[in-house]
């Protein structure tokens, strides 16, 4: 299994809904990313997790909240999103934690009305 | 600090043409460099990539890079593309540490 499988693929929110990103791998791998992409733009890095350890967070408003609850799990908490923040939301997952080869899911595509 | 930089935006090409995708990067440590591929709707798939060892790379559709440290260029090329070819190309590079940055992508169109 070499695959990084991300849900939902598609949500539509509310400003004032709480919603959840869920990613999961079952590759052993020990690091796991959070990525936001806007449309015709590059996967800006918003979270790093190592060993299931919150390592890097790259300034990243409140209203995200990520939850790495085991070695193959990776939630996102949304509340209180703006507009703004309607975007492709990646997760990718990596054997080590030293910045080698990204295993990528293929989003959820976020709107936030 | 590190950053990417990939000056065309996009790329058109006729298919069976060559293709040469450009990439420099700037990093005040040794770097591994990467090249990853992004169809419509999908995530981020890993083409190629550079972390020691022979500077010539190549993938398995006949993709290929070369790591020039004098010139911190990392260019992609393809001697004849075909319709599959047709993505976003995105240069990457990564201190040997967690963060990996992006260059901003490239679209390459191939016409047939």
């Amino acid at each position: 299994d070499t695959e990084v499988t991300q849900t939902p693929k598609h949500l539509v929110m509310g400003m004032t809904n709480k919603k959840s990103l869920k990613c999961e791998q079952h590759m052993g791998h020990r690091a796991m990313y959070w990525y936001k992409q806007k449309a015709k733009k590059p996967p800006e890095l918003m979270f790093v997790y190592s060993y299931e350890k919150l390592s890097i967070n790259e300034s990243v408003p409140s209203r995200f909240s990520p939850e790495c609850p085991n070695s193959s799990l990776l939630n996102l908490h949304l509340h209180a999103l703006q507009p703004e923040d309607s975007a492709l939301y990646l997760c990718a997952s990596s054997r080590e934690d030293r910045g080698e080869k990204l295993f990528f899911g293929s989003g959820t595509q976020l709107s936030v009305l | 600090a590190q950053s990417v930089t990939q000056l065309d935006s996009q790329v058109p090409v006729f298919e069976e043409a060559p293709v040469e995708l450009r990439c420099n990067y700037s990093s005040s440590v040794s770097v591994y460099l990467f090249w990853y591929v992004q169809y419509p709707n999908q995530g981020l798939q890993l083409l190629l990539k550079y972390l020691s060892g022979s500077t010539l790379v190549k993938s398995i559709n006949g993709f290929e890079a070369e790591f020039n440290k004098s010139q911190t260029s990392f260019h992609l090329r393809k001697p004849s593309v075909h319709i599959s070819d047709t993505a976003e190309y995105f240069c990457a590079v990564s201190g040997g540490y967690q963060k990996v940055t992006f260059g901003t992508g490239t679209k390459l169109q191939v016409i047939p």
